[in-house]
């Protein structure tokens, strides 16, 4: 079945940097984006950015420009995503989402997040 | 950034009860780019809802989406017990960025 399996729960100290692995499974690894989104205890979902498995590229929501890197091994089908600098605020639940982009009409699409990892914790804590 | 605006904060409401989730745009959204999630506690969200008003595989045709422009709504026809969670619009826009609302909370009265 379609799935996404992410890495294990992580602790931090302030200023170091973490990589969450999500592994994708059941489908072509390269055909869809896959986003992140985390979600601190307590509050509403934040987008982080997105990644395109074919080609590499990414696009990272302003709040995180500099500190976020998301990569990718095609071999393995994984996606990854490193977060530098980290501070008590980056503490939350990070998720993968996979996304299609598929066409509505001639000119528009429908773009979704239809498969999302069970999550993975990162408390940063000194 | 397009900012998405959800109301309620909390729906209090009975099984067999009508839920209408209101999310609003700061600018006009394409309503292909708009989705509803559902999260319950300890779980990942959710698809339920995209391009404002088609309902992902699986979804019970209780739940409805409606809206365009700067507008949408989420319809829960009728509560069953497993749809007290919370409720999250999502808008994909320009640039490739995507914003979420809020959240709706909806719980049993």
């Amino acid at each position: 079945q379609v799935q996404l399996v992410q890495s294990g729960a992580e602790v931090k100290k302030p200023g170091a940097s973490v990589k969450v692995s999500c592994k994708a499974s059941g489908y072509t690894f390269t055909s869809y984006d896959i986003n992140w989104v985390r979600q601190a205890t307590g509050q509403g979902l934040e987008w982080m950015g997105w990644m395109n498995p074919n080609s590499g590229n990414t696009g990272y929501a302003q709040k995180f420009q500099g500190r976020v890197t998301m990569t990718r091994n095609t071999s393995i089908s994984t996606a990854y995503m490193e977060l530098s600098s980290l501070r008590s605020e980056d503490t939350a639940v990070y998720y993968c989402a996979r996304a299609t982009r598929i066409a509505a009409s001639l000119h528009l699409y429908y773009y979704y997040m239809d498969v999302w990892g069970k999550g993975t914790t990162v408390t940063v804590s000194s | 950034e397009i900012v998405l605006t959800q109301s309620p904060g909390t729906l209090s409401l009975s099984p067999g009860e009508r839920a209408t989730l209101s999310c609003r745009a700061s600018q006009s959204v394409s309503s292909s780019y708009l989705a509803w999630y559902q999260q319950k506690p300890g779980q990942a969200p959710r698809l339920l809802i995209y391009g404002a008003s088609s309902r992902a595989t699986g979804i019970p045709d209780r739940f409805s989406g409606s809206g365009s422009g700067t507008d949408f709504t989420l319809t829960i026809s009728r509560l069953e017990p497993e749809d007290f969670a919370v409720y999250y619009c999502q808008q994909y826009g320009s640039s490739r960025a995507l914003t979420f609302g809020g959240g709706t909370k909806v719980e049993i009265k």
